[in-house]
């Protein structure tokens, strides 16, 4: 079974403008979670979607938004771009958690790198 | 206060012996809890994953879960080189459906 996918691996921006990525999960996984991985903060959640619905959303600002489709597949988008955005942006897949969980396990894409001039 | 603490490390294991990393997470209902690998400049991968208190063994790791001292832990039996990485506990607090929160990892050094 073919895992997580993100594209496009590296992205170079420029302040000011926006930018959207792209995630494909594992098939059969319907939810997507992305995070953002920085040195200085860590892996931090940004936000959570489930049959096209965002279920649960990270301390972010507006500036971050994303979507899912209905094949699953999701995309997030940061507008007005700051130089403290540049990070390695993490997508997971996950399967439906068991009856009387809130998680199941999540399985990371390999990222997209986000630089910021 | 951070909702879930890993010491930076680097811990430093000769090949062969046990590695021992350690998590706490804060005073809240919590529900999953799931140990990562990340080598440098790789995303993470699921190693692990634990729900109910006591140990849960896969291959040489052993993950183990107390939830009244609010305390997870991974050992890595028989370590190699090929375990050195940064490994992160994420645990998953009541009400955030697949909102893990992360810990700063732990660097684990195996030398020959």
């Amino acid at each position: 079974k073919a895992g997580v996918t993100q594209t496009p691996r590296y992205l170079i921006k420029t302040r000011g403008q926006q930018v959207t990525l792209s995630c494909s999960p594992i098939s059969g996984h319907r939810s997507v979670s992305w995070y953002q991985q920085t040195p200085g903060q860590g892996l931090q959640f940004l936000f959570e979607y489930f049959s096209e619905t965002q279920r649960n959303k990270g301390n972010f600002p507006g500036r971050f938004s994303g979507r899912q489709f209905s094949n699953s597949r999701s995309e997030m988008n940061v507008s007005t771009l700051e130089l403290g955005d540049s990070a390695l942006y993490l997508c997971a897949s996950s399967f439906l958690p068991a009856m009387g969980r809130n998680s199941y396990e999540q399985y990371f894409g390999p990222g997209t790198r986000l630089t910021v001039t | 206060q951070k909702e879930v603490e890993q010491n930076s490390g680097p811990l430093s294991v000769p090949e062969g012996a046990i590695a021992s990393l350690n998590c706490t997470y804060s005073d809240r209902v919590s529900q999953s809890f799931f140990w990562y690998r990340q080598y440098s400049g790789k995303s993470p991968e699921l190693i692990m994953s634990i729900y109910s208190n006591g140990d849960k063994e896969d291959g040489r790791f052993t993950a183990q879960l107390n939830k009244a001292s609010q305390y997870v832990s991974l050992l890595i039996r028989d370590s190699q080189p090929s375990d050195s990485a940064t490994y992160l506990c994420a645990v998953s607090f009541s009400g955030g459906y697949n909102k893990l929160i992360f810990g700063a990892g732990t660097r684990l050094a195996v030398h020959p």
